[in-house]
């Protein structure tokens, strides 16, 4: 595809459910990033991926949240038992290595709302 | 860590004229890049400008150019020529030289641009 791509791009739970959302990176970039936005904040960098495994996790908040990268491309971004303060916006972004000077290419985003 | 701050909430500009951001941010390293990114109302992050900390010379982009000083820790972005396509959330960002490193993002301050 031409961007970022992400799924859904609205997801209403309930508390206590399990979700899943998903990020389409653009073709042939090796690095995958995944940030969360709070309502009137900036976004906040959870995990970052290089190729197929997971470079840095150490912005996810508790064991609740676990992503995937497993061909390299698609990622996947698992939370468990959700709850209230997990809703957010939660952006992808991908460029073409991890290097400093490629730009980071946004997604739309997932506005996930946990009720 | 490091930290980036944006202390004007919100800004507003008249159509044509000139506006001013302002950001700070707070680090140890003497490498690294900074960014602004603007965020209209479909979530989209697009990157505006960059500058490279090791440059002294400030970057420019079209309408958008920066004021960045190194001491100071301050990096604040000049809008010229402002249009009513400009309006939307604007982020500061910081990241630290090496691979695969996060980008590290201030709380935002809304432009509105009036006509």
């Amino acid at each position: 595809g031409a961007g970022v791509s992400q799924t859904p791009s609205n997801k209403v739970t309930e508390k206590g459910k399990y979700v899943e959302l998903r990020c389409d990176p653009i073709s042939g970039h090796t690095a995958l990033y995944w940030y969360r936005q709070s309502l009137g904040q900036g976004p906040e960098f959870l995990i970052y991926f290089q190729g197929t495994g997971a470079a840095d996790d150490s912005g996810l908040p508790n064991d609740r949240f676990f992503a995937v990268r497993p061909e390299g491309s698609v990622s996947t971004l698992k939370i468990q038992r959700t709850e209230r303060g997990d809703s957010a916006v939660y952006l992808c972004a991908s460029s073409f290595s991890g290097q400093i000077t490629d730009t980071q290419y946004f997604g739309p985003g997932t506005r996930l709302t946990v009720l | 860590a490091q930290t980036v701050t944006q202390s004007q909430p919100e800004m507003s500009v008249q159509e044509a004229e000139t506006v001013t951001l302002s950001c700070t941010y707070d680090t140890s390293e003497s490498d690294y890049y900074l960014f602004w990114y603007k965020q209209p109302p479909s979530r989209q992050m697009i990157l505006v400008i960059r500058q490279e900390a090791y440059k002294q010379q400030n970057a420019t982009e079209n309408r958008f150019s920066v004021n960045f000083q190194k001491a100071a820790k301050s990096f604040s972005l000049k809008i010229s020529d402002s249009q009513l396509g400009d309006a939307a959330m604007y982020f500061c960002a910081y990241r630290s030289a090496g691979y695969g490193n996060k980008l590290v993002f201030g709380a935002g301050t809304i432009l509105r641009v009036k006509s």
